[in-house]
């Protein structure tokens, strides 16, 4: 069983352009979460995805940033016209409950590069 | 939502001593904590959850401890391997029923051969 899948592991973009970050989590989760890791922060959460739903979106920023889980396929985290601020590394986590007290399975990031 | 507090102060030990990790948390209590270990360039890795009625809780040679009273949640690494070195977080849920887990920033632990 494969883990959580994200890619690409490392991005580069001008600014400007757009940024399509994708994870598949791990077979047979259907909760998806993405967060985003600056240097020296801590992980900050972003959105909180079931398939073809968007549960929770607290975390993200009004514009340029949205996010999809659909029916078939990877859960897509996606910013537009990026700017230097944008730089991170961005992690998704799955899990096969609800529930948040069942362990999130993280991916290996991609690290976004704005230049 | 919650705040966490994690010592952002890297822990230098010695090999075969015990590390110990402190997170602070200052809102309501959680029904559940738990903590996470994350490698440079890596995405983090769960160790262990306890719950609120849970004192301690233990795998292999990690040791979690839960005090509601304090707000506190204790993480101890014995026999520390150099193989240990990494930055621990702490992760509990944002909000009161909320699903989505706040992290603390982690602390960086280093063990010396």
């Amino acid at each position: 069983n494969a883990g959580v899948m994200q890619n690409p592991r490392h991005l580069v973009r001008r600014r400007g352009q757009e940024a399509r970050l994708r994870c598949s989590p791990m077979k047979g989760h259907s909760h998806v979460y993405w967060y985003r890791q600056l240097p020296e922060e801590g992980l900050k959460f972003m959105v909180y995805l079931q398939k073809e739903n968007i549960i929770d979106e607290s975390g993200m920023p009004k514009e340029r940033f949205s996010a999809e889980f659909p029916k078939e396929g990877p859960s897509i985290l996606r910013i537009q016209q990026v700017v230097r601020g944008d730089s991170a590394a961005y992690f998704c986590a799955s899990s096969p409950l609800s529930e948040g007290n069942t362990e999130a399975f993280f991916g290996q990031g991609t690290r976004l590069t704005v230049v | 939502s919650q705040k966490i507090e994690q010592n952002s102060e890297a822990l230098n030990i010695q090999e075969g001593k015990t590390a110990t990790l402190t997170c602070n948390y200052t809102n309501y209590s959680p029904a559940y904590l738990q903590w996470y270990r994350q490698d440079p360039g890596r995405g983090p890795v769960f160790l262990l959850l306890i719950r609120e009625n849970e004192k301690e809780k233990r795998k292999e040679r990690l040791k979690v401890t839960f005090d509601t009273t304090l707000k506190q949640s204790l993480f101890h690494i014995t026999a520390s391997q150099p193989a240990d070195s990494a930055t621990y977080l702490c992760a509990l849920p944002a909000d009161y029923g909320n699903n989505r887990l706040a992290f603390g920033k982690g602390n960086q632990v280093v063990v010396i051969p």
